[in-house]
């Protein structure tokens, strides 16, 4: 089974420029999010979506970063302008179960990162 | 406070020991709880969930103690390729949310 595409696995930028990540979750999970993982930091939730509807965007920097889910399947995450915090690994999962349900295996699917550098 | 907190270590031992590694959690209506691994430069992956009653995987025994608000994870005859970074997740509303983690580095 295929698992979680993400592209580019790494990319160099300056501050200011803009940059998107694409992720294609594992086919037929209905729940995908973005994490950002600073290093020597654990990965800190951005956004989670529900088949192509938001759930949780509260830590999302609305000011510059942007993500859509388009058809409840592939997603994107733009940074506009970018910052030299945003140096981090974006990493996209998905997960089977859906939002709030109950108990929940907890299992979610990684891929295998997108490695931000902002000089 | 940190929603989950970890001892970021490193934790450096010898093969054949047991290691043991805690978190704390801020919020009582945390609903689950799990041990994620992350070996370097790698993604997280899931390693066992925990339960209220203690779980073992083999050599991996995780426990909970709700009251306490604290997990923890203990590992037995520690191997080489244990020495990763060990995860410890807890679900609210929905969302899951991640310590900062914890280093193991295990050495002949």
């Amino acid at each position: 089974e295929a698992g979680v595409a993400q592209s580019p696995r790494y990319k160099i930028i300056e501050k200011r420029q803009s940059v998107a990540f694409w992720c294609n979750p594992i086919s037929g999970h209905a729940t995908l999010y973005w994490y950002q993982q600073i290093l020597g930091q654990g990965p800190k939730l951005l956004i989670q979506f529900q088949n192509n509807g938001v759930v949780d965007d509260s830590q999302l920097p609305k000011d510059r970063f942007s993500a859509e889910r388009l058809k409840g399947v592939d997603s994107t995450l733009k940074i506009q302008p970018a910052k030299l915090e945003d140096s981090a690994v974006y990493l996209c999962a998905s997960s089977l179960a859906s939002w709030g349900y109950e108990p929940n295996t907890g299992e979610l699917f990684f891929g295998e990162g997108s490695r931000l550098t902002v000089l | 406070r940190k929603e989950v907190e970890q001892d970021p270590g490193p934790f450096n031992v010898p093969e054949g020991a047991t290691v043991a590694f805690n978190c704390t959690y801020s919020n009582s209506a945390s609903q689950s709880f799990f041990w994620y691994r992350q070996d370097c430069r790698k993604e997280p992956k899931l390693l066992m969930s925990v339960y209220s009653s203690g779980n073992e995987d083999g050599r991996f025994t995780a426990q909970l103690n709700r009251a306490s608000q604290y997990i923890s994870l203990l590992i037995r005859d520690s191997k080489l390729s244990d020495s990763a970074t060990y995860l410890c997740v807890v679900t609210f509303t929905g969302k899951l949310i991640f310590g900062q983690g914890t280093t193991l580095q295990v050495k002949p």
